[in-house]
């Protein structure tokens, strides 16, 4: 079964760039998701496709993808990014959804 | 406003049955897949089942399939979970989600969930 690896933690201080990463067997070739959530709430969508923002995520947040990792940036860091954010791929080999782990993201 | 408010949750015994419900509104229900995920106490998100928009397909996590059955009733705007022979292990929060098409696709919205305990 297709796997998705995150690191479990990233800290970042207030105002740098936060990148997190997800490693997947050739995850260029697929369309990765982000989702953010915070303590006892439930998830939010902030990357689709890749590299696309919803309406109402800011421009800080973007993604990327290429071999075996995609990537999830945040620059300008603020408190209010604190939260899980966790990757997501269709695994069409299996006709499953697949979440990576999550990176819990410290601001300093 | 889209809205999703899953109801149904609660404790259980091993070995018993739960049914889930998701009440939707503010879009066109009929016209979306719609997804069940769960997190364990201090987990990452599981993907459990997903159903097209016109209940055409169905896809289990290999955790679940042959106990969880997903059901719509797009008359309703409702989306089900039926999940029998509960183990200790699918004690979590259910959420449901809305993918943004009417068939698997990321999900841009997602209900506050549902606690499941099963515990004798």
């Amino acid at each position: 079964s297709y796997v998705l690896t995150q690191p479990p933690s990233v800290s970042v201080a207030p105002g740098k760039t936060a990148r997190i990463t997800c490693g997947g067997n050739n995850i260029g070739s697929k369309s990765v998701h982000w989702y953010q959530q915070r303590p006892g709430q439930a998830p939010v969508l902030v990357i689709y496709y890749d590299s696309d923002r919803p309406s109402g995520i800011p421009e800080r947040f973007s993604g990327s993808h290429s071999g075996n990792t995609a990537t999830l940036t945040i620059s300008t860091v603020e408190a209010g990014d604190e939260a899980d954010y966790s990757c997501q791929v269709w695994d069409s080999s299996s006709d499953h959804w697949v979440f990576g782990g999550g990176t819990k993201l410290t601001v300093l | 406003e889209v809205q999703l408010l899953e109801s149904g949750g609660g404790l259980v015994q091993p070995g018993g049955s739960l049914r889930l419900s998701c009440a939707a509104s503010g879009f066109t229900f009929s016209g979306y897949a719609m997804s069940w995920v769960r997190q364990a106490p201090g987990k990452g998100l599981e993907w459990v089942s997903e159903i097209t928009y016109s209940a055409g397909r169905t896809y289990y996590a290999d955790s679940v399939k042959g106990r969880f059955t997903i059901s719509r009733d797009n008359s309703k705007n409702t989306l089900y979970l039926q999940m029998n022979s509960l183990r200790a292990e699918d004690t979590a929060v259910y959420y449901c989600a809305k993918d943004s098409y009417g068939y698997p696709d990321h999900f841009d919205y997602w209900g506050p969930g549902t606690l499941v305990t099963v515990s004798s």
